[in-house]
């Protein structure tokens, strides 16, 4: 059983860097078929995916537009866990932030695989404010 | 990036009733939509992926259907622990995007 447990501060100032670890359990971050995704849910933007990071042979990461310029995940295989980092957050970061991993299951329908976000974190509400 | 639009908003229903939500994608996306469950202070879980394939453990009254660019998501004999919210998602394409969301309440 996959389990994804979140840490990090709930509050972080404006202008100053939001960091959130994923703790992984039950799976590596260096699996070949899965990829590990932050994404946060505000009442203003509702679900948005930030990113992601995975291993195929080399690592590489994929962001959202929006917050190209300010995130970086990374992966940290000696301690099997990912981390997120946004900078120069203002209020509008202001949500709850999950870790999620995105799986590859196989559809009996479809006779392919398919990826959809199998395992969550429990969620971490970051408030930006002074 | 494909835009991800759900209906109704929000739905009223009761016990034993069939419901269904849609979604609709901006462009095709084949049968790469999964749907997700969300109650308060929770995070979401998987019910359907690839349109119409029902994860581990969840009850068969839930089921999915659709491909291209409209999808539904119908609960058969609602009970009640489905009340909650419920998301489309689409695995097509990067950057991944959410439906905005139904929210299924008690009539």
């Amino acid at each position: 059983q996959v389990q994804l447990q979140q840490s990090g501060p709930g509050l972080v100032k404006p202008s100053q860097t939001l960091s959130l670890t994923c703790a992984i359990s039950g799976d590596s971050v260096s699996s070949n078929s899965a990829a590990w995704n932050w994404i946060r849910q505000s009442p203003s933007r509702g679900l948005e995916w930030l990113g992601r990071t995975y291993y195929r042979s080399k690592w590489s990461n994929d962001y959202a537009v929006s917050v190209k310029s300010r995130v970086t995940i990374n992966p940290d295989t000696s301690k099997n866990q990912f981390s997120l980092q946004l900078n120069s957050v203002t209020p509008e970061d202001t949500a709850v932030y999950y870790c999620a991993r995105e799986g590859s299951l196989y559809s009996d329908n479809t006779g392919y695989y398919h990826a959809a976000f199998d395992y969550w974190g429990q969620g971490t509400l970051v408030t930006v404010s002074s | 990036d494909i835009q991800m639009t759900q209906s109704p908003s929000s739905l009223s229903a009761s016990v034993g009733d069939r419901v269904t939500i849609t979604c609709r994608a901006s462009q095709s996306i084949s049968s790469y939509l999964n749907w997700y469950q969300q109650k308060p202070g929770k995070a979401p879980k998987l019910l359907i992926y690839a349109a119409s394939s029902l994860q581990s453990g969840v009850p068969s009254r839930f089921s999915g259907s659709g491909s291209g660019t409209d999808f539904t998501l119908t609960i058969s004999g609602l009970q009640p622990e489905d009340f909650a919210t419920y998301y489309c998602h689409q695995s097509y394409s990067i950057p991944r995007t959410f439906g905005q969301g139904t929210k299924l309440e008690i009539k």
